[in-house]
């Protein structure tokens, strides 16, 4: 069935590095990829998205790489701050069905 | 404030139990869908409601879980005969979407009911 896997599922850096969290997707008819970040007690919030048109789109310290041939995309967090520790989603969609991965803790060592 | 909202945000049941969990979207959303979350996991698509209409609903969905969204505004998911392998966080959220089915969307989560069946 449709899945996607997402890793690491734990990410460690110290405050200032950059973080990658990857994920691939299995249903080729999916076009839109977004990406969640959910704190403790809350439910996901749309950080940034990518549509199967576009490879690349990047909103200030927040990048989405996107490899349709090899269906995998890319989350890259660049200069990390604290309040970047939460847990990020990746998620597929697919004619109004989402399917999410199943997460990265991301702790941002101050 | 304007975001989605469910409530009760926490559900303490016995099993065998019913319970109900109501979500109101953001206004003037016509989508509107419901997820289960448990522990360490991404959330897991139960069901989508198009307006009113109820267009797919997982079949990981066994016949005790029903939902309804009468007036194509709030939404209620009820749970009857609980078990403890009910026990998650529901998540709603909604979305505005100009084409049924086919556009993707950005989507807005609530904070999600918490459930625990003993």
């Amino acid at each position: 069935g449709e899945n996607v896997e997402q890793h690491p599922s734990t990410l460690s850096v110290q405050e200032g590095d950059s973080a990658v969290i990857k994920c691939t997707y299995s249903d080729s008819a999916s076009n839109y990829f977004p990406w969640y970040k959910q704190e403790l007690g809350k439910g996901p919030q749309l950080i940034i998205d990518i549509r199967s048109n576009v490879g690349e789109k990047k909103d200030q310290r927040i990048a989405v790489t996107l490899n349709k041939t090899a269906k995998h995309f890319s989350l890259h967090i660049t200069e990390t701050q604290p309040e970047d520790s939460a847990v990020y989603f990746c998620a597929s969609f697919r004619t109004y069905k989402y399917i999410f991965g199943t997460g990265t803790r991301l702790k941002v060592l101050a | 404030d304007t975001g989605v909202s469910q409530n009760p945000r926490h559900k303490i049941t016995k099993r065998g139990q019913n319970v109900t969990f109501r979500c109101d979207p953001i206004s003037e959303h016509n989508r509107l869908y419901w997820y289960r979350q448990t522990l360490g996991q991404g959330p897991e698509f139960l069901t989508y409601f198009q307006n009113e209409a109820q267009l797919e609903k997982s079949r990981l969905l066994s016949d005790r879980f029903s939902a309804e969204r009468p007036k194509g505004s709030f939404s209620t998911l009820e749970i009857q005969r609980t078990e403890q392998g009910d026990s998650a966080m529901y998540l709603c959220a909604s979305s505005l979407a100009g084409l049924a089915g086919a556009s993707p969307d950005e989507q807005f989560f609530g904070p999600g009911t918490r459930l625990t069946v003993l």
